[in-house]
């Protein structure tokens, strides 16, 4: 069963454009959202995550929107560029604090930005 | 860039072979993990560690076993590989209290065949 959806699994943008990805979760009580970027032949690398009690975390180009009624969150790159091409996770967790935390992930978002 | 590191990068072996994969850290952290991931797909946990001397299995049954015996090391194992094993293996870590910042290596790229 699959914790975490994660919609589109590809995505083609022109240069310049906005990317969208989107990610909806039912276990109410994940409390830590990441989003992962993966280059070809890389490991995932963290880009930008957000906990549940801000409806919106900015970084550059990178903005995490979060639902919390809605049980979904979204990752927005403005100005979508050339080099921002990759697979696109996004996660979540839960649990107390401390070693018993786990990441549970989507399955991720093929984004390919057009020059 | 984390200091976390794998190899082999690519291995390409028969079937019924003994293979290790090697994760090595440099960064003292605790927590160890080991994801399987076909490509462009979703991360599978199939181990993870706390701390020397400890392991656990992830979500997805895996015919692998691990070992922690330093704290920057956490090696694979498959005792006789199948084509089914096929798959990229990422090996992670993060600091005890902060599960959710994983610095993952760069892969195995294992082939089976």
């Amino acid at each position: 069963q699959q914790q975490v959806k994660q919609s589109p699994q590809s995505l083609i943008v022109q240069k310049g454009g906005i990317s969208i990805i989107n990610c909806a979760y039912e276990n109410t009580a994940f409390d830590y959202f990441p989003w992962y970027q993966q280059f070809p032949g890389k490991g995932p690398a963290l880009l930008i995550a957000i906990r549940p009690d801000v409806s919106e975390k900015k970084e550059g180009r990178f903005t995490i929107s979060f639902n919390k009624s809605a049980k979904q969150f979204s990752l927005h790159i403005m100005d979508s560029q050339p080099g921002d091409s990759a697979t696109y996770f996004c996660a979540a967790s839960e649990g107390p604090s401390g070693s018993a935390r786990q990441l549970t992930f989507g399955s991720g978002t093929q984004l390919t930005v057009l020059p | 860039e984390a200091d976390i590191y794998q190899t082999p990068r690519y291995l390409v072996i028969g079937t019924g072979k003994k293979i290790t994969l090697e994760c090595s850290q440099t960064m003292g952290h605790d927590k160890m993990y080991w994801y399987q991931q076909d490509p462009g797909m979703e991360l599978h946990l199939i181990h993870y560690s706390y701390g020397v001397n400890s392991t656990e299995k992830g979500d997805l049954s895996s015919e692998s076993t691990v070992s922690r015996i330093r704290t920057e090391h956490f090696p694979l194992t498959l005792e006789s590989a199948r084509p089914s094993h096929t798959s990229q293996y990422l090996c992670a870590s993060s600091e005890i209290g902060q599960a959710e910042t994983q610095y993952f290596g760069p892969g195995t790229r294992l082939l089976v065949l």
